[in-house]
């Protein structure tokens, strides 16, 4: 089965900064990755899907993108409202594997 | 609006069943795949099963292959995950979520889990 890592595992940063996770999948895989943020308490929410195109609402800070076969998750100027964790998902085929998150909080 | 609504958990046994219900509201049911996503206490999603819109075609993870069934009633908009011979290992949150899908030139695209429900917490223990 394809594995799903993140780095960083969490990180810290200030308010307007620009921030950038990554995803990377252990063998190629289609575009079919998506973007997830978990508030604590809260169900995920889709941000992003197909790498790049943004789920309808989701703020234009937000962006996905693609390079082999690591994806990347970029927020132009952090936000106090995304104090969250990210996650990953290939969802081409079975099993739809997650990455094992990205937490990310304001300095 | 869409609404995905779980049920069904609690503290059950290690070794004991446990089904699950999540009942779905503000779109057709039976013209999208669902999901369970589960969440261990302090820990990241892990996928737990699927099932195609029509019901012919379920995955599983590793981890709950032969124990769980994923299965939906679409004439009552519900999906349903079946745990038998539970662990410790399977207490969390489990959530529902819908495979979203969208249609352009080239046709049928999924999208990923675009509605979650707030999840259920199942705990296993004795």
């Amino acid at each position: 089965d394809i594995q799903m890592t993140q780095s960083p595992s969490s990180l810290s940063a200030s308010v307007g900064d620009r921030v950038t996770i990554t995803c990377r999948a252990s063998q190629a895989i289609t575009n079919y990755l998506a973007w997830y943020q978990q508030k604590p308490g809260k169900a995920p929410k889709l941000l992003i899907y197909a790498a790049s195109t943004f789920q309808s609402g989701v703020p234009s800070r937000f962006s996905g993108g693609r390079s082999g076969t690591d994806f990347t998750l970029t927020i132009s100027s952090l936000q106090p409202d995304d104090v969250a964790t990210y996650y990953c998902q290939k969802y081409d085929s079975a099993p739809f594997t997650f990455g094992p998150g990205t937490r990310v909080d304001i300095k | 609006q869409v609404q995905l609504v779980e049920s069904g958990g609690g503290v059950v046994q290690p070794g004991r069943s446990l089904r699950l219900s999540c009942a779905a509201s503000g779109f057709t049911f039976t013209s999208y795949g669902f999901h369970w996503v589960r969440q261990a206490p302090g820990k990241g999603l892990e996928w737990v099963a699927f099932i195609q819109f029509d019901g012919t075609n379920e995955n599983y993870a590793d981890s709950v292959k032969g124990r769980f069934t994923i299965s939906r009633d679409n004439p009552k908009d519900t999906l349903y995950l079946q745990m038998s011979s539970l662990r410790a290992e399977d207490t969390a949150v489990y959530y529902c979520a819908r495979d979203g899908y969208f249609y352009d030139s080239n046709g049928y695209n999924p999208k990923g889990n675009d509605y979650w429900g707030q999840g259920t917490l199942v705990t296993v223990s004795s």
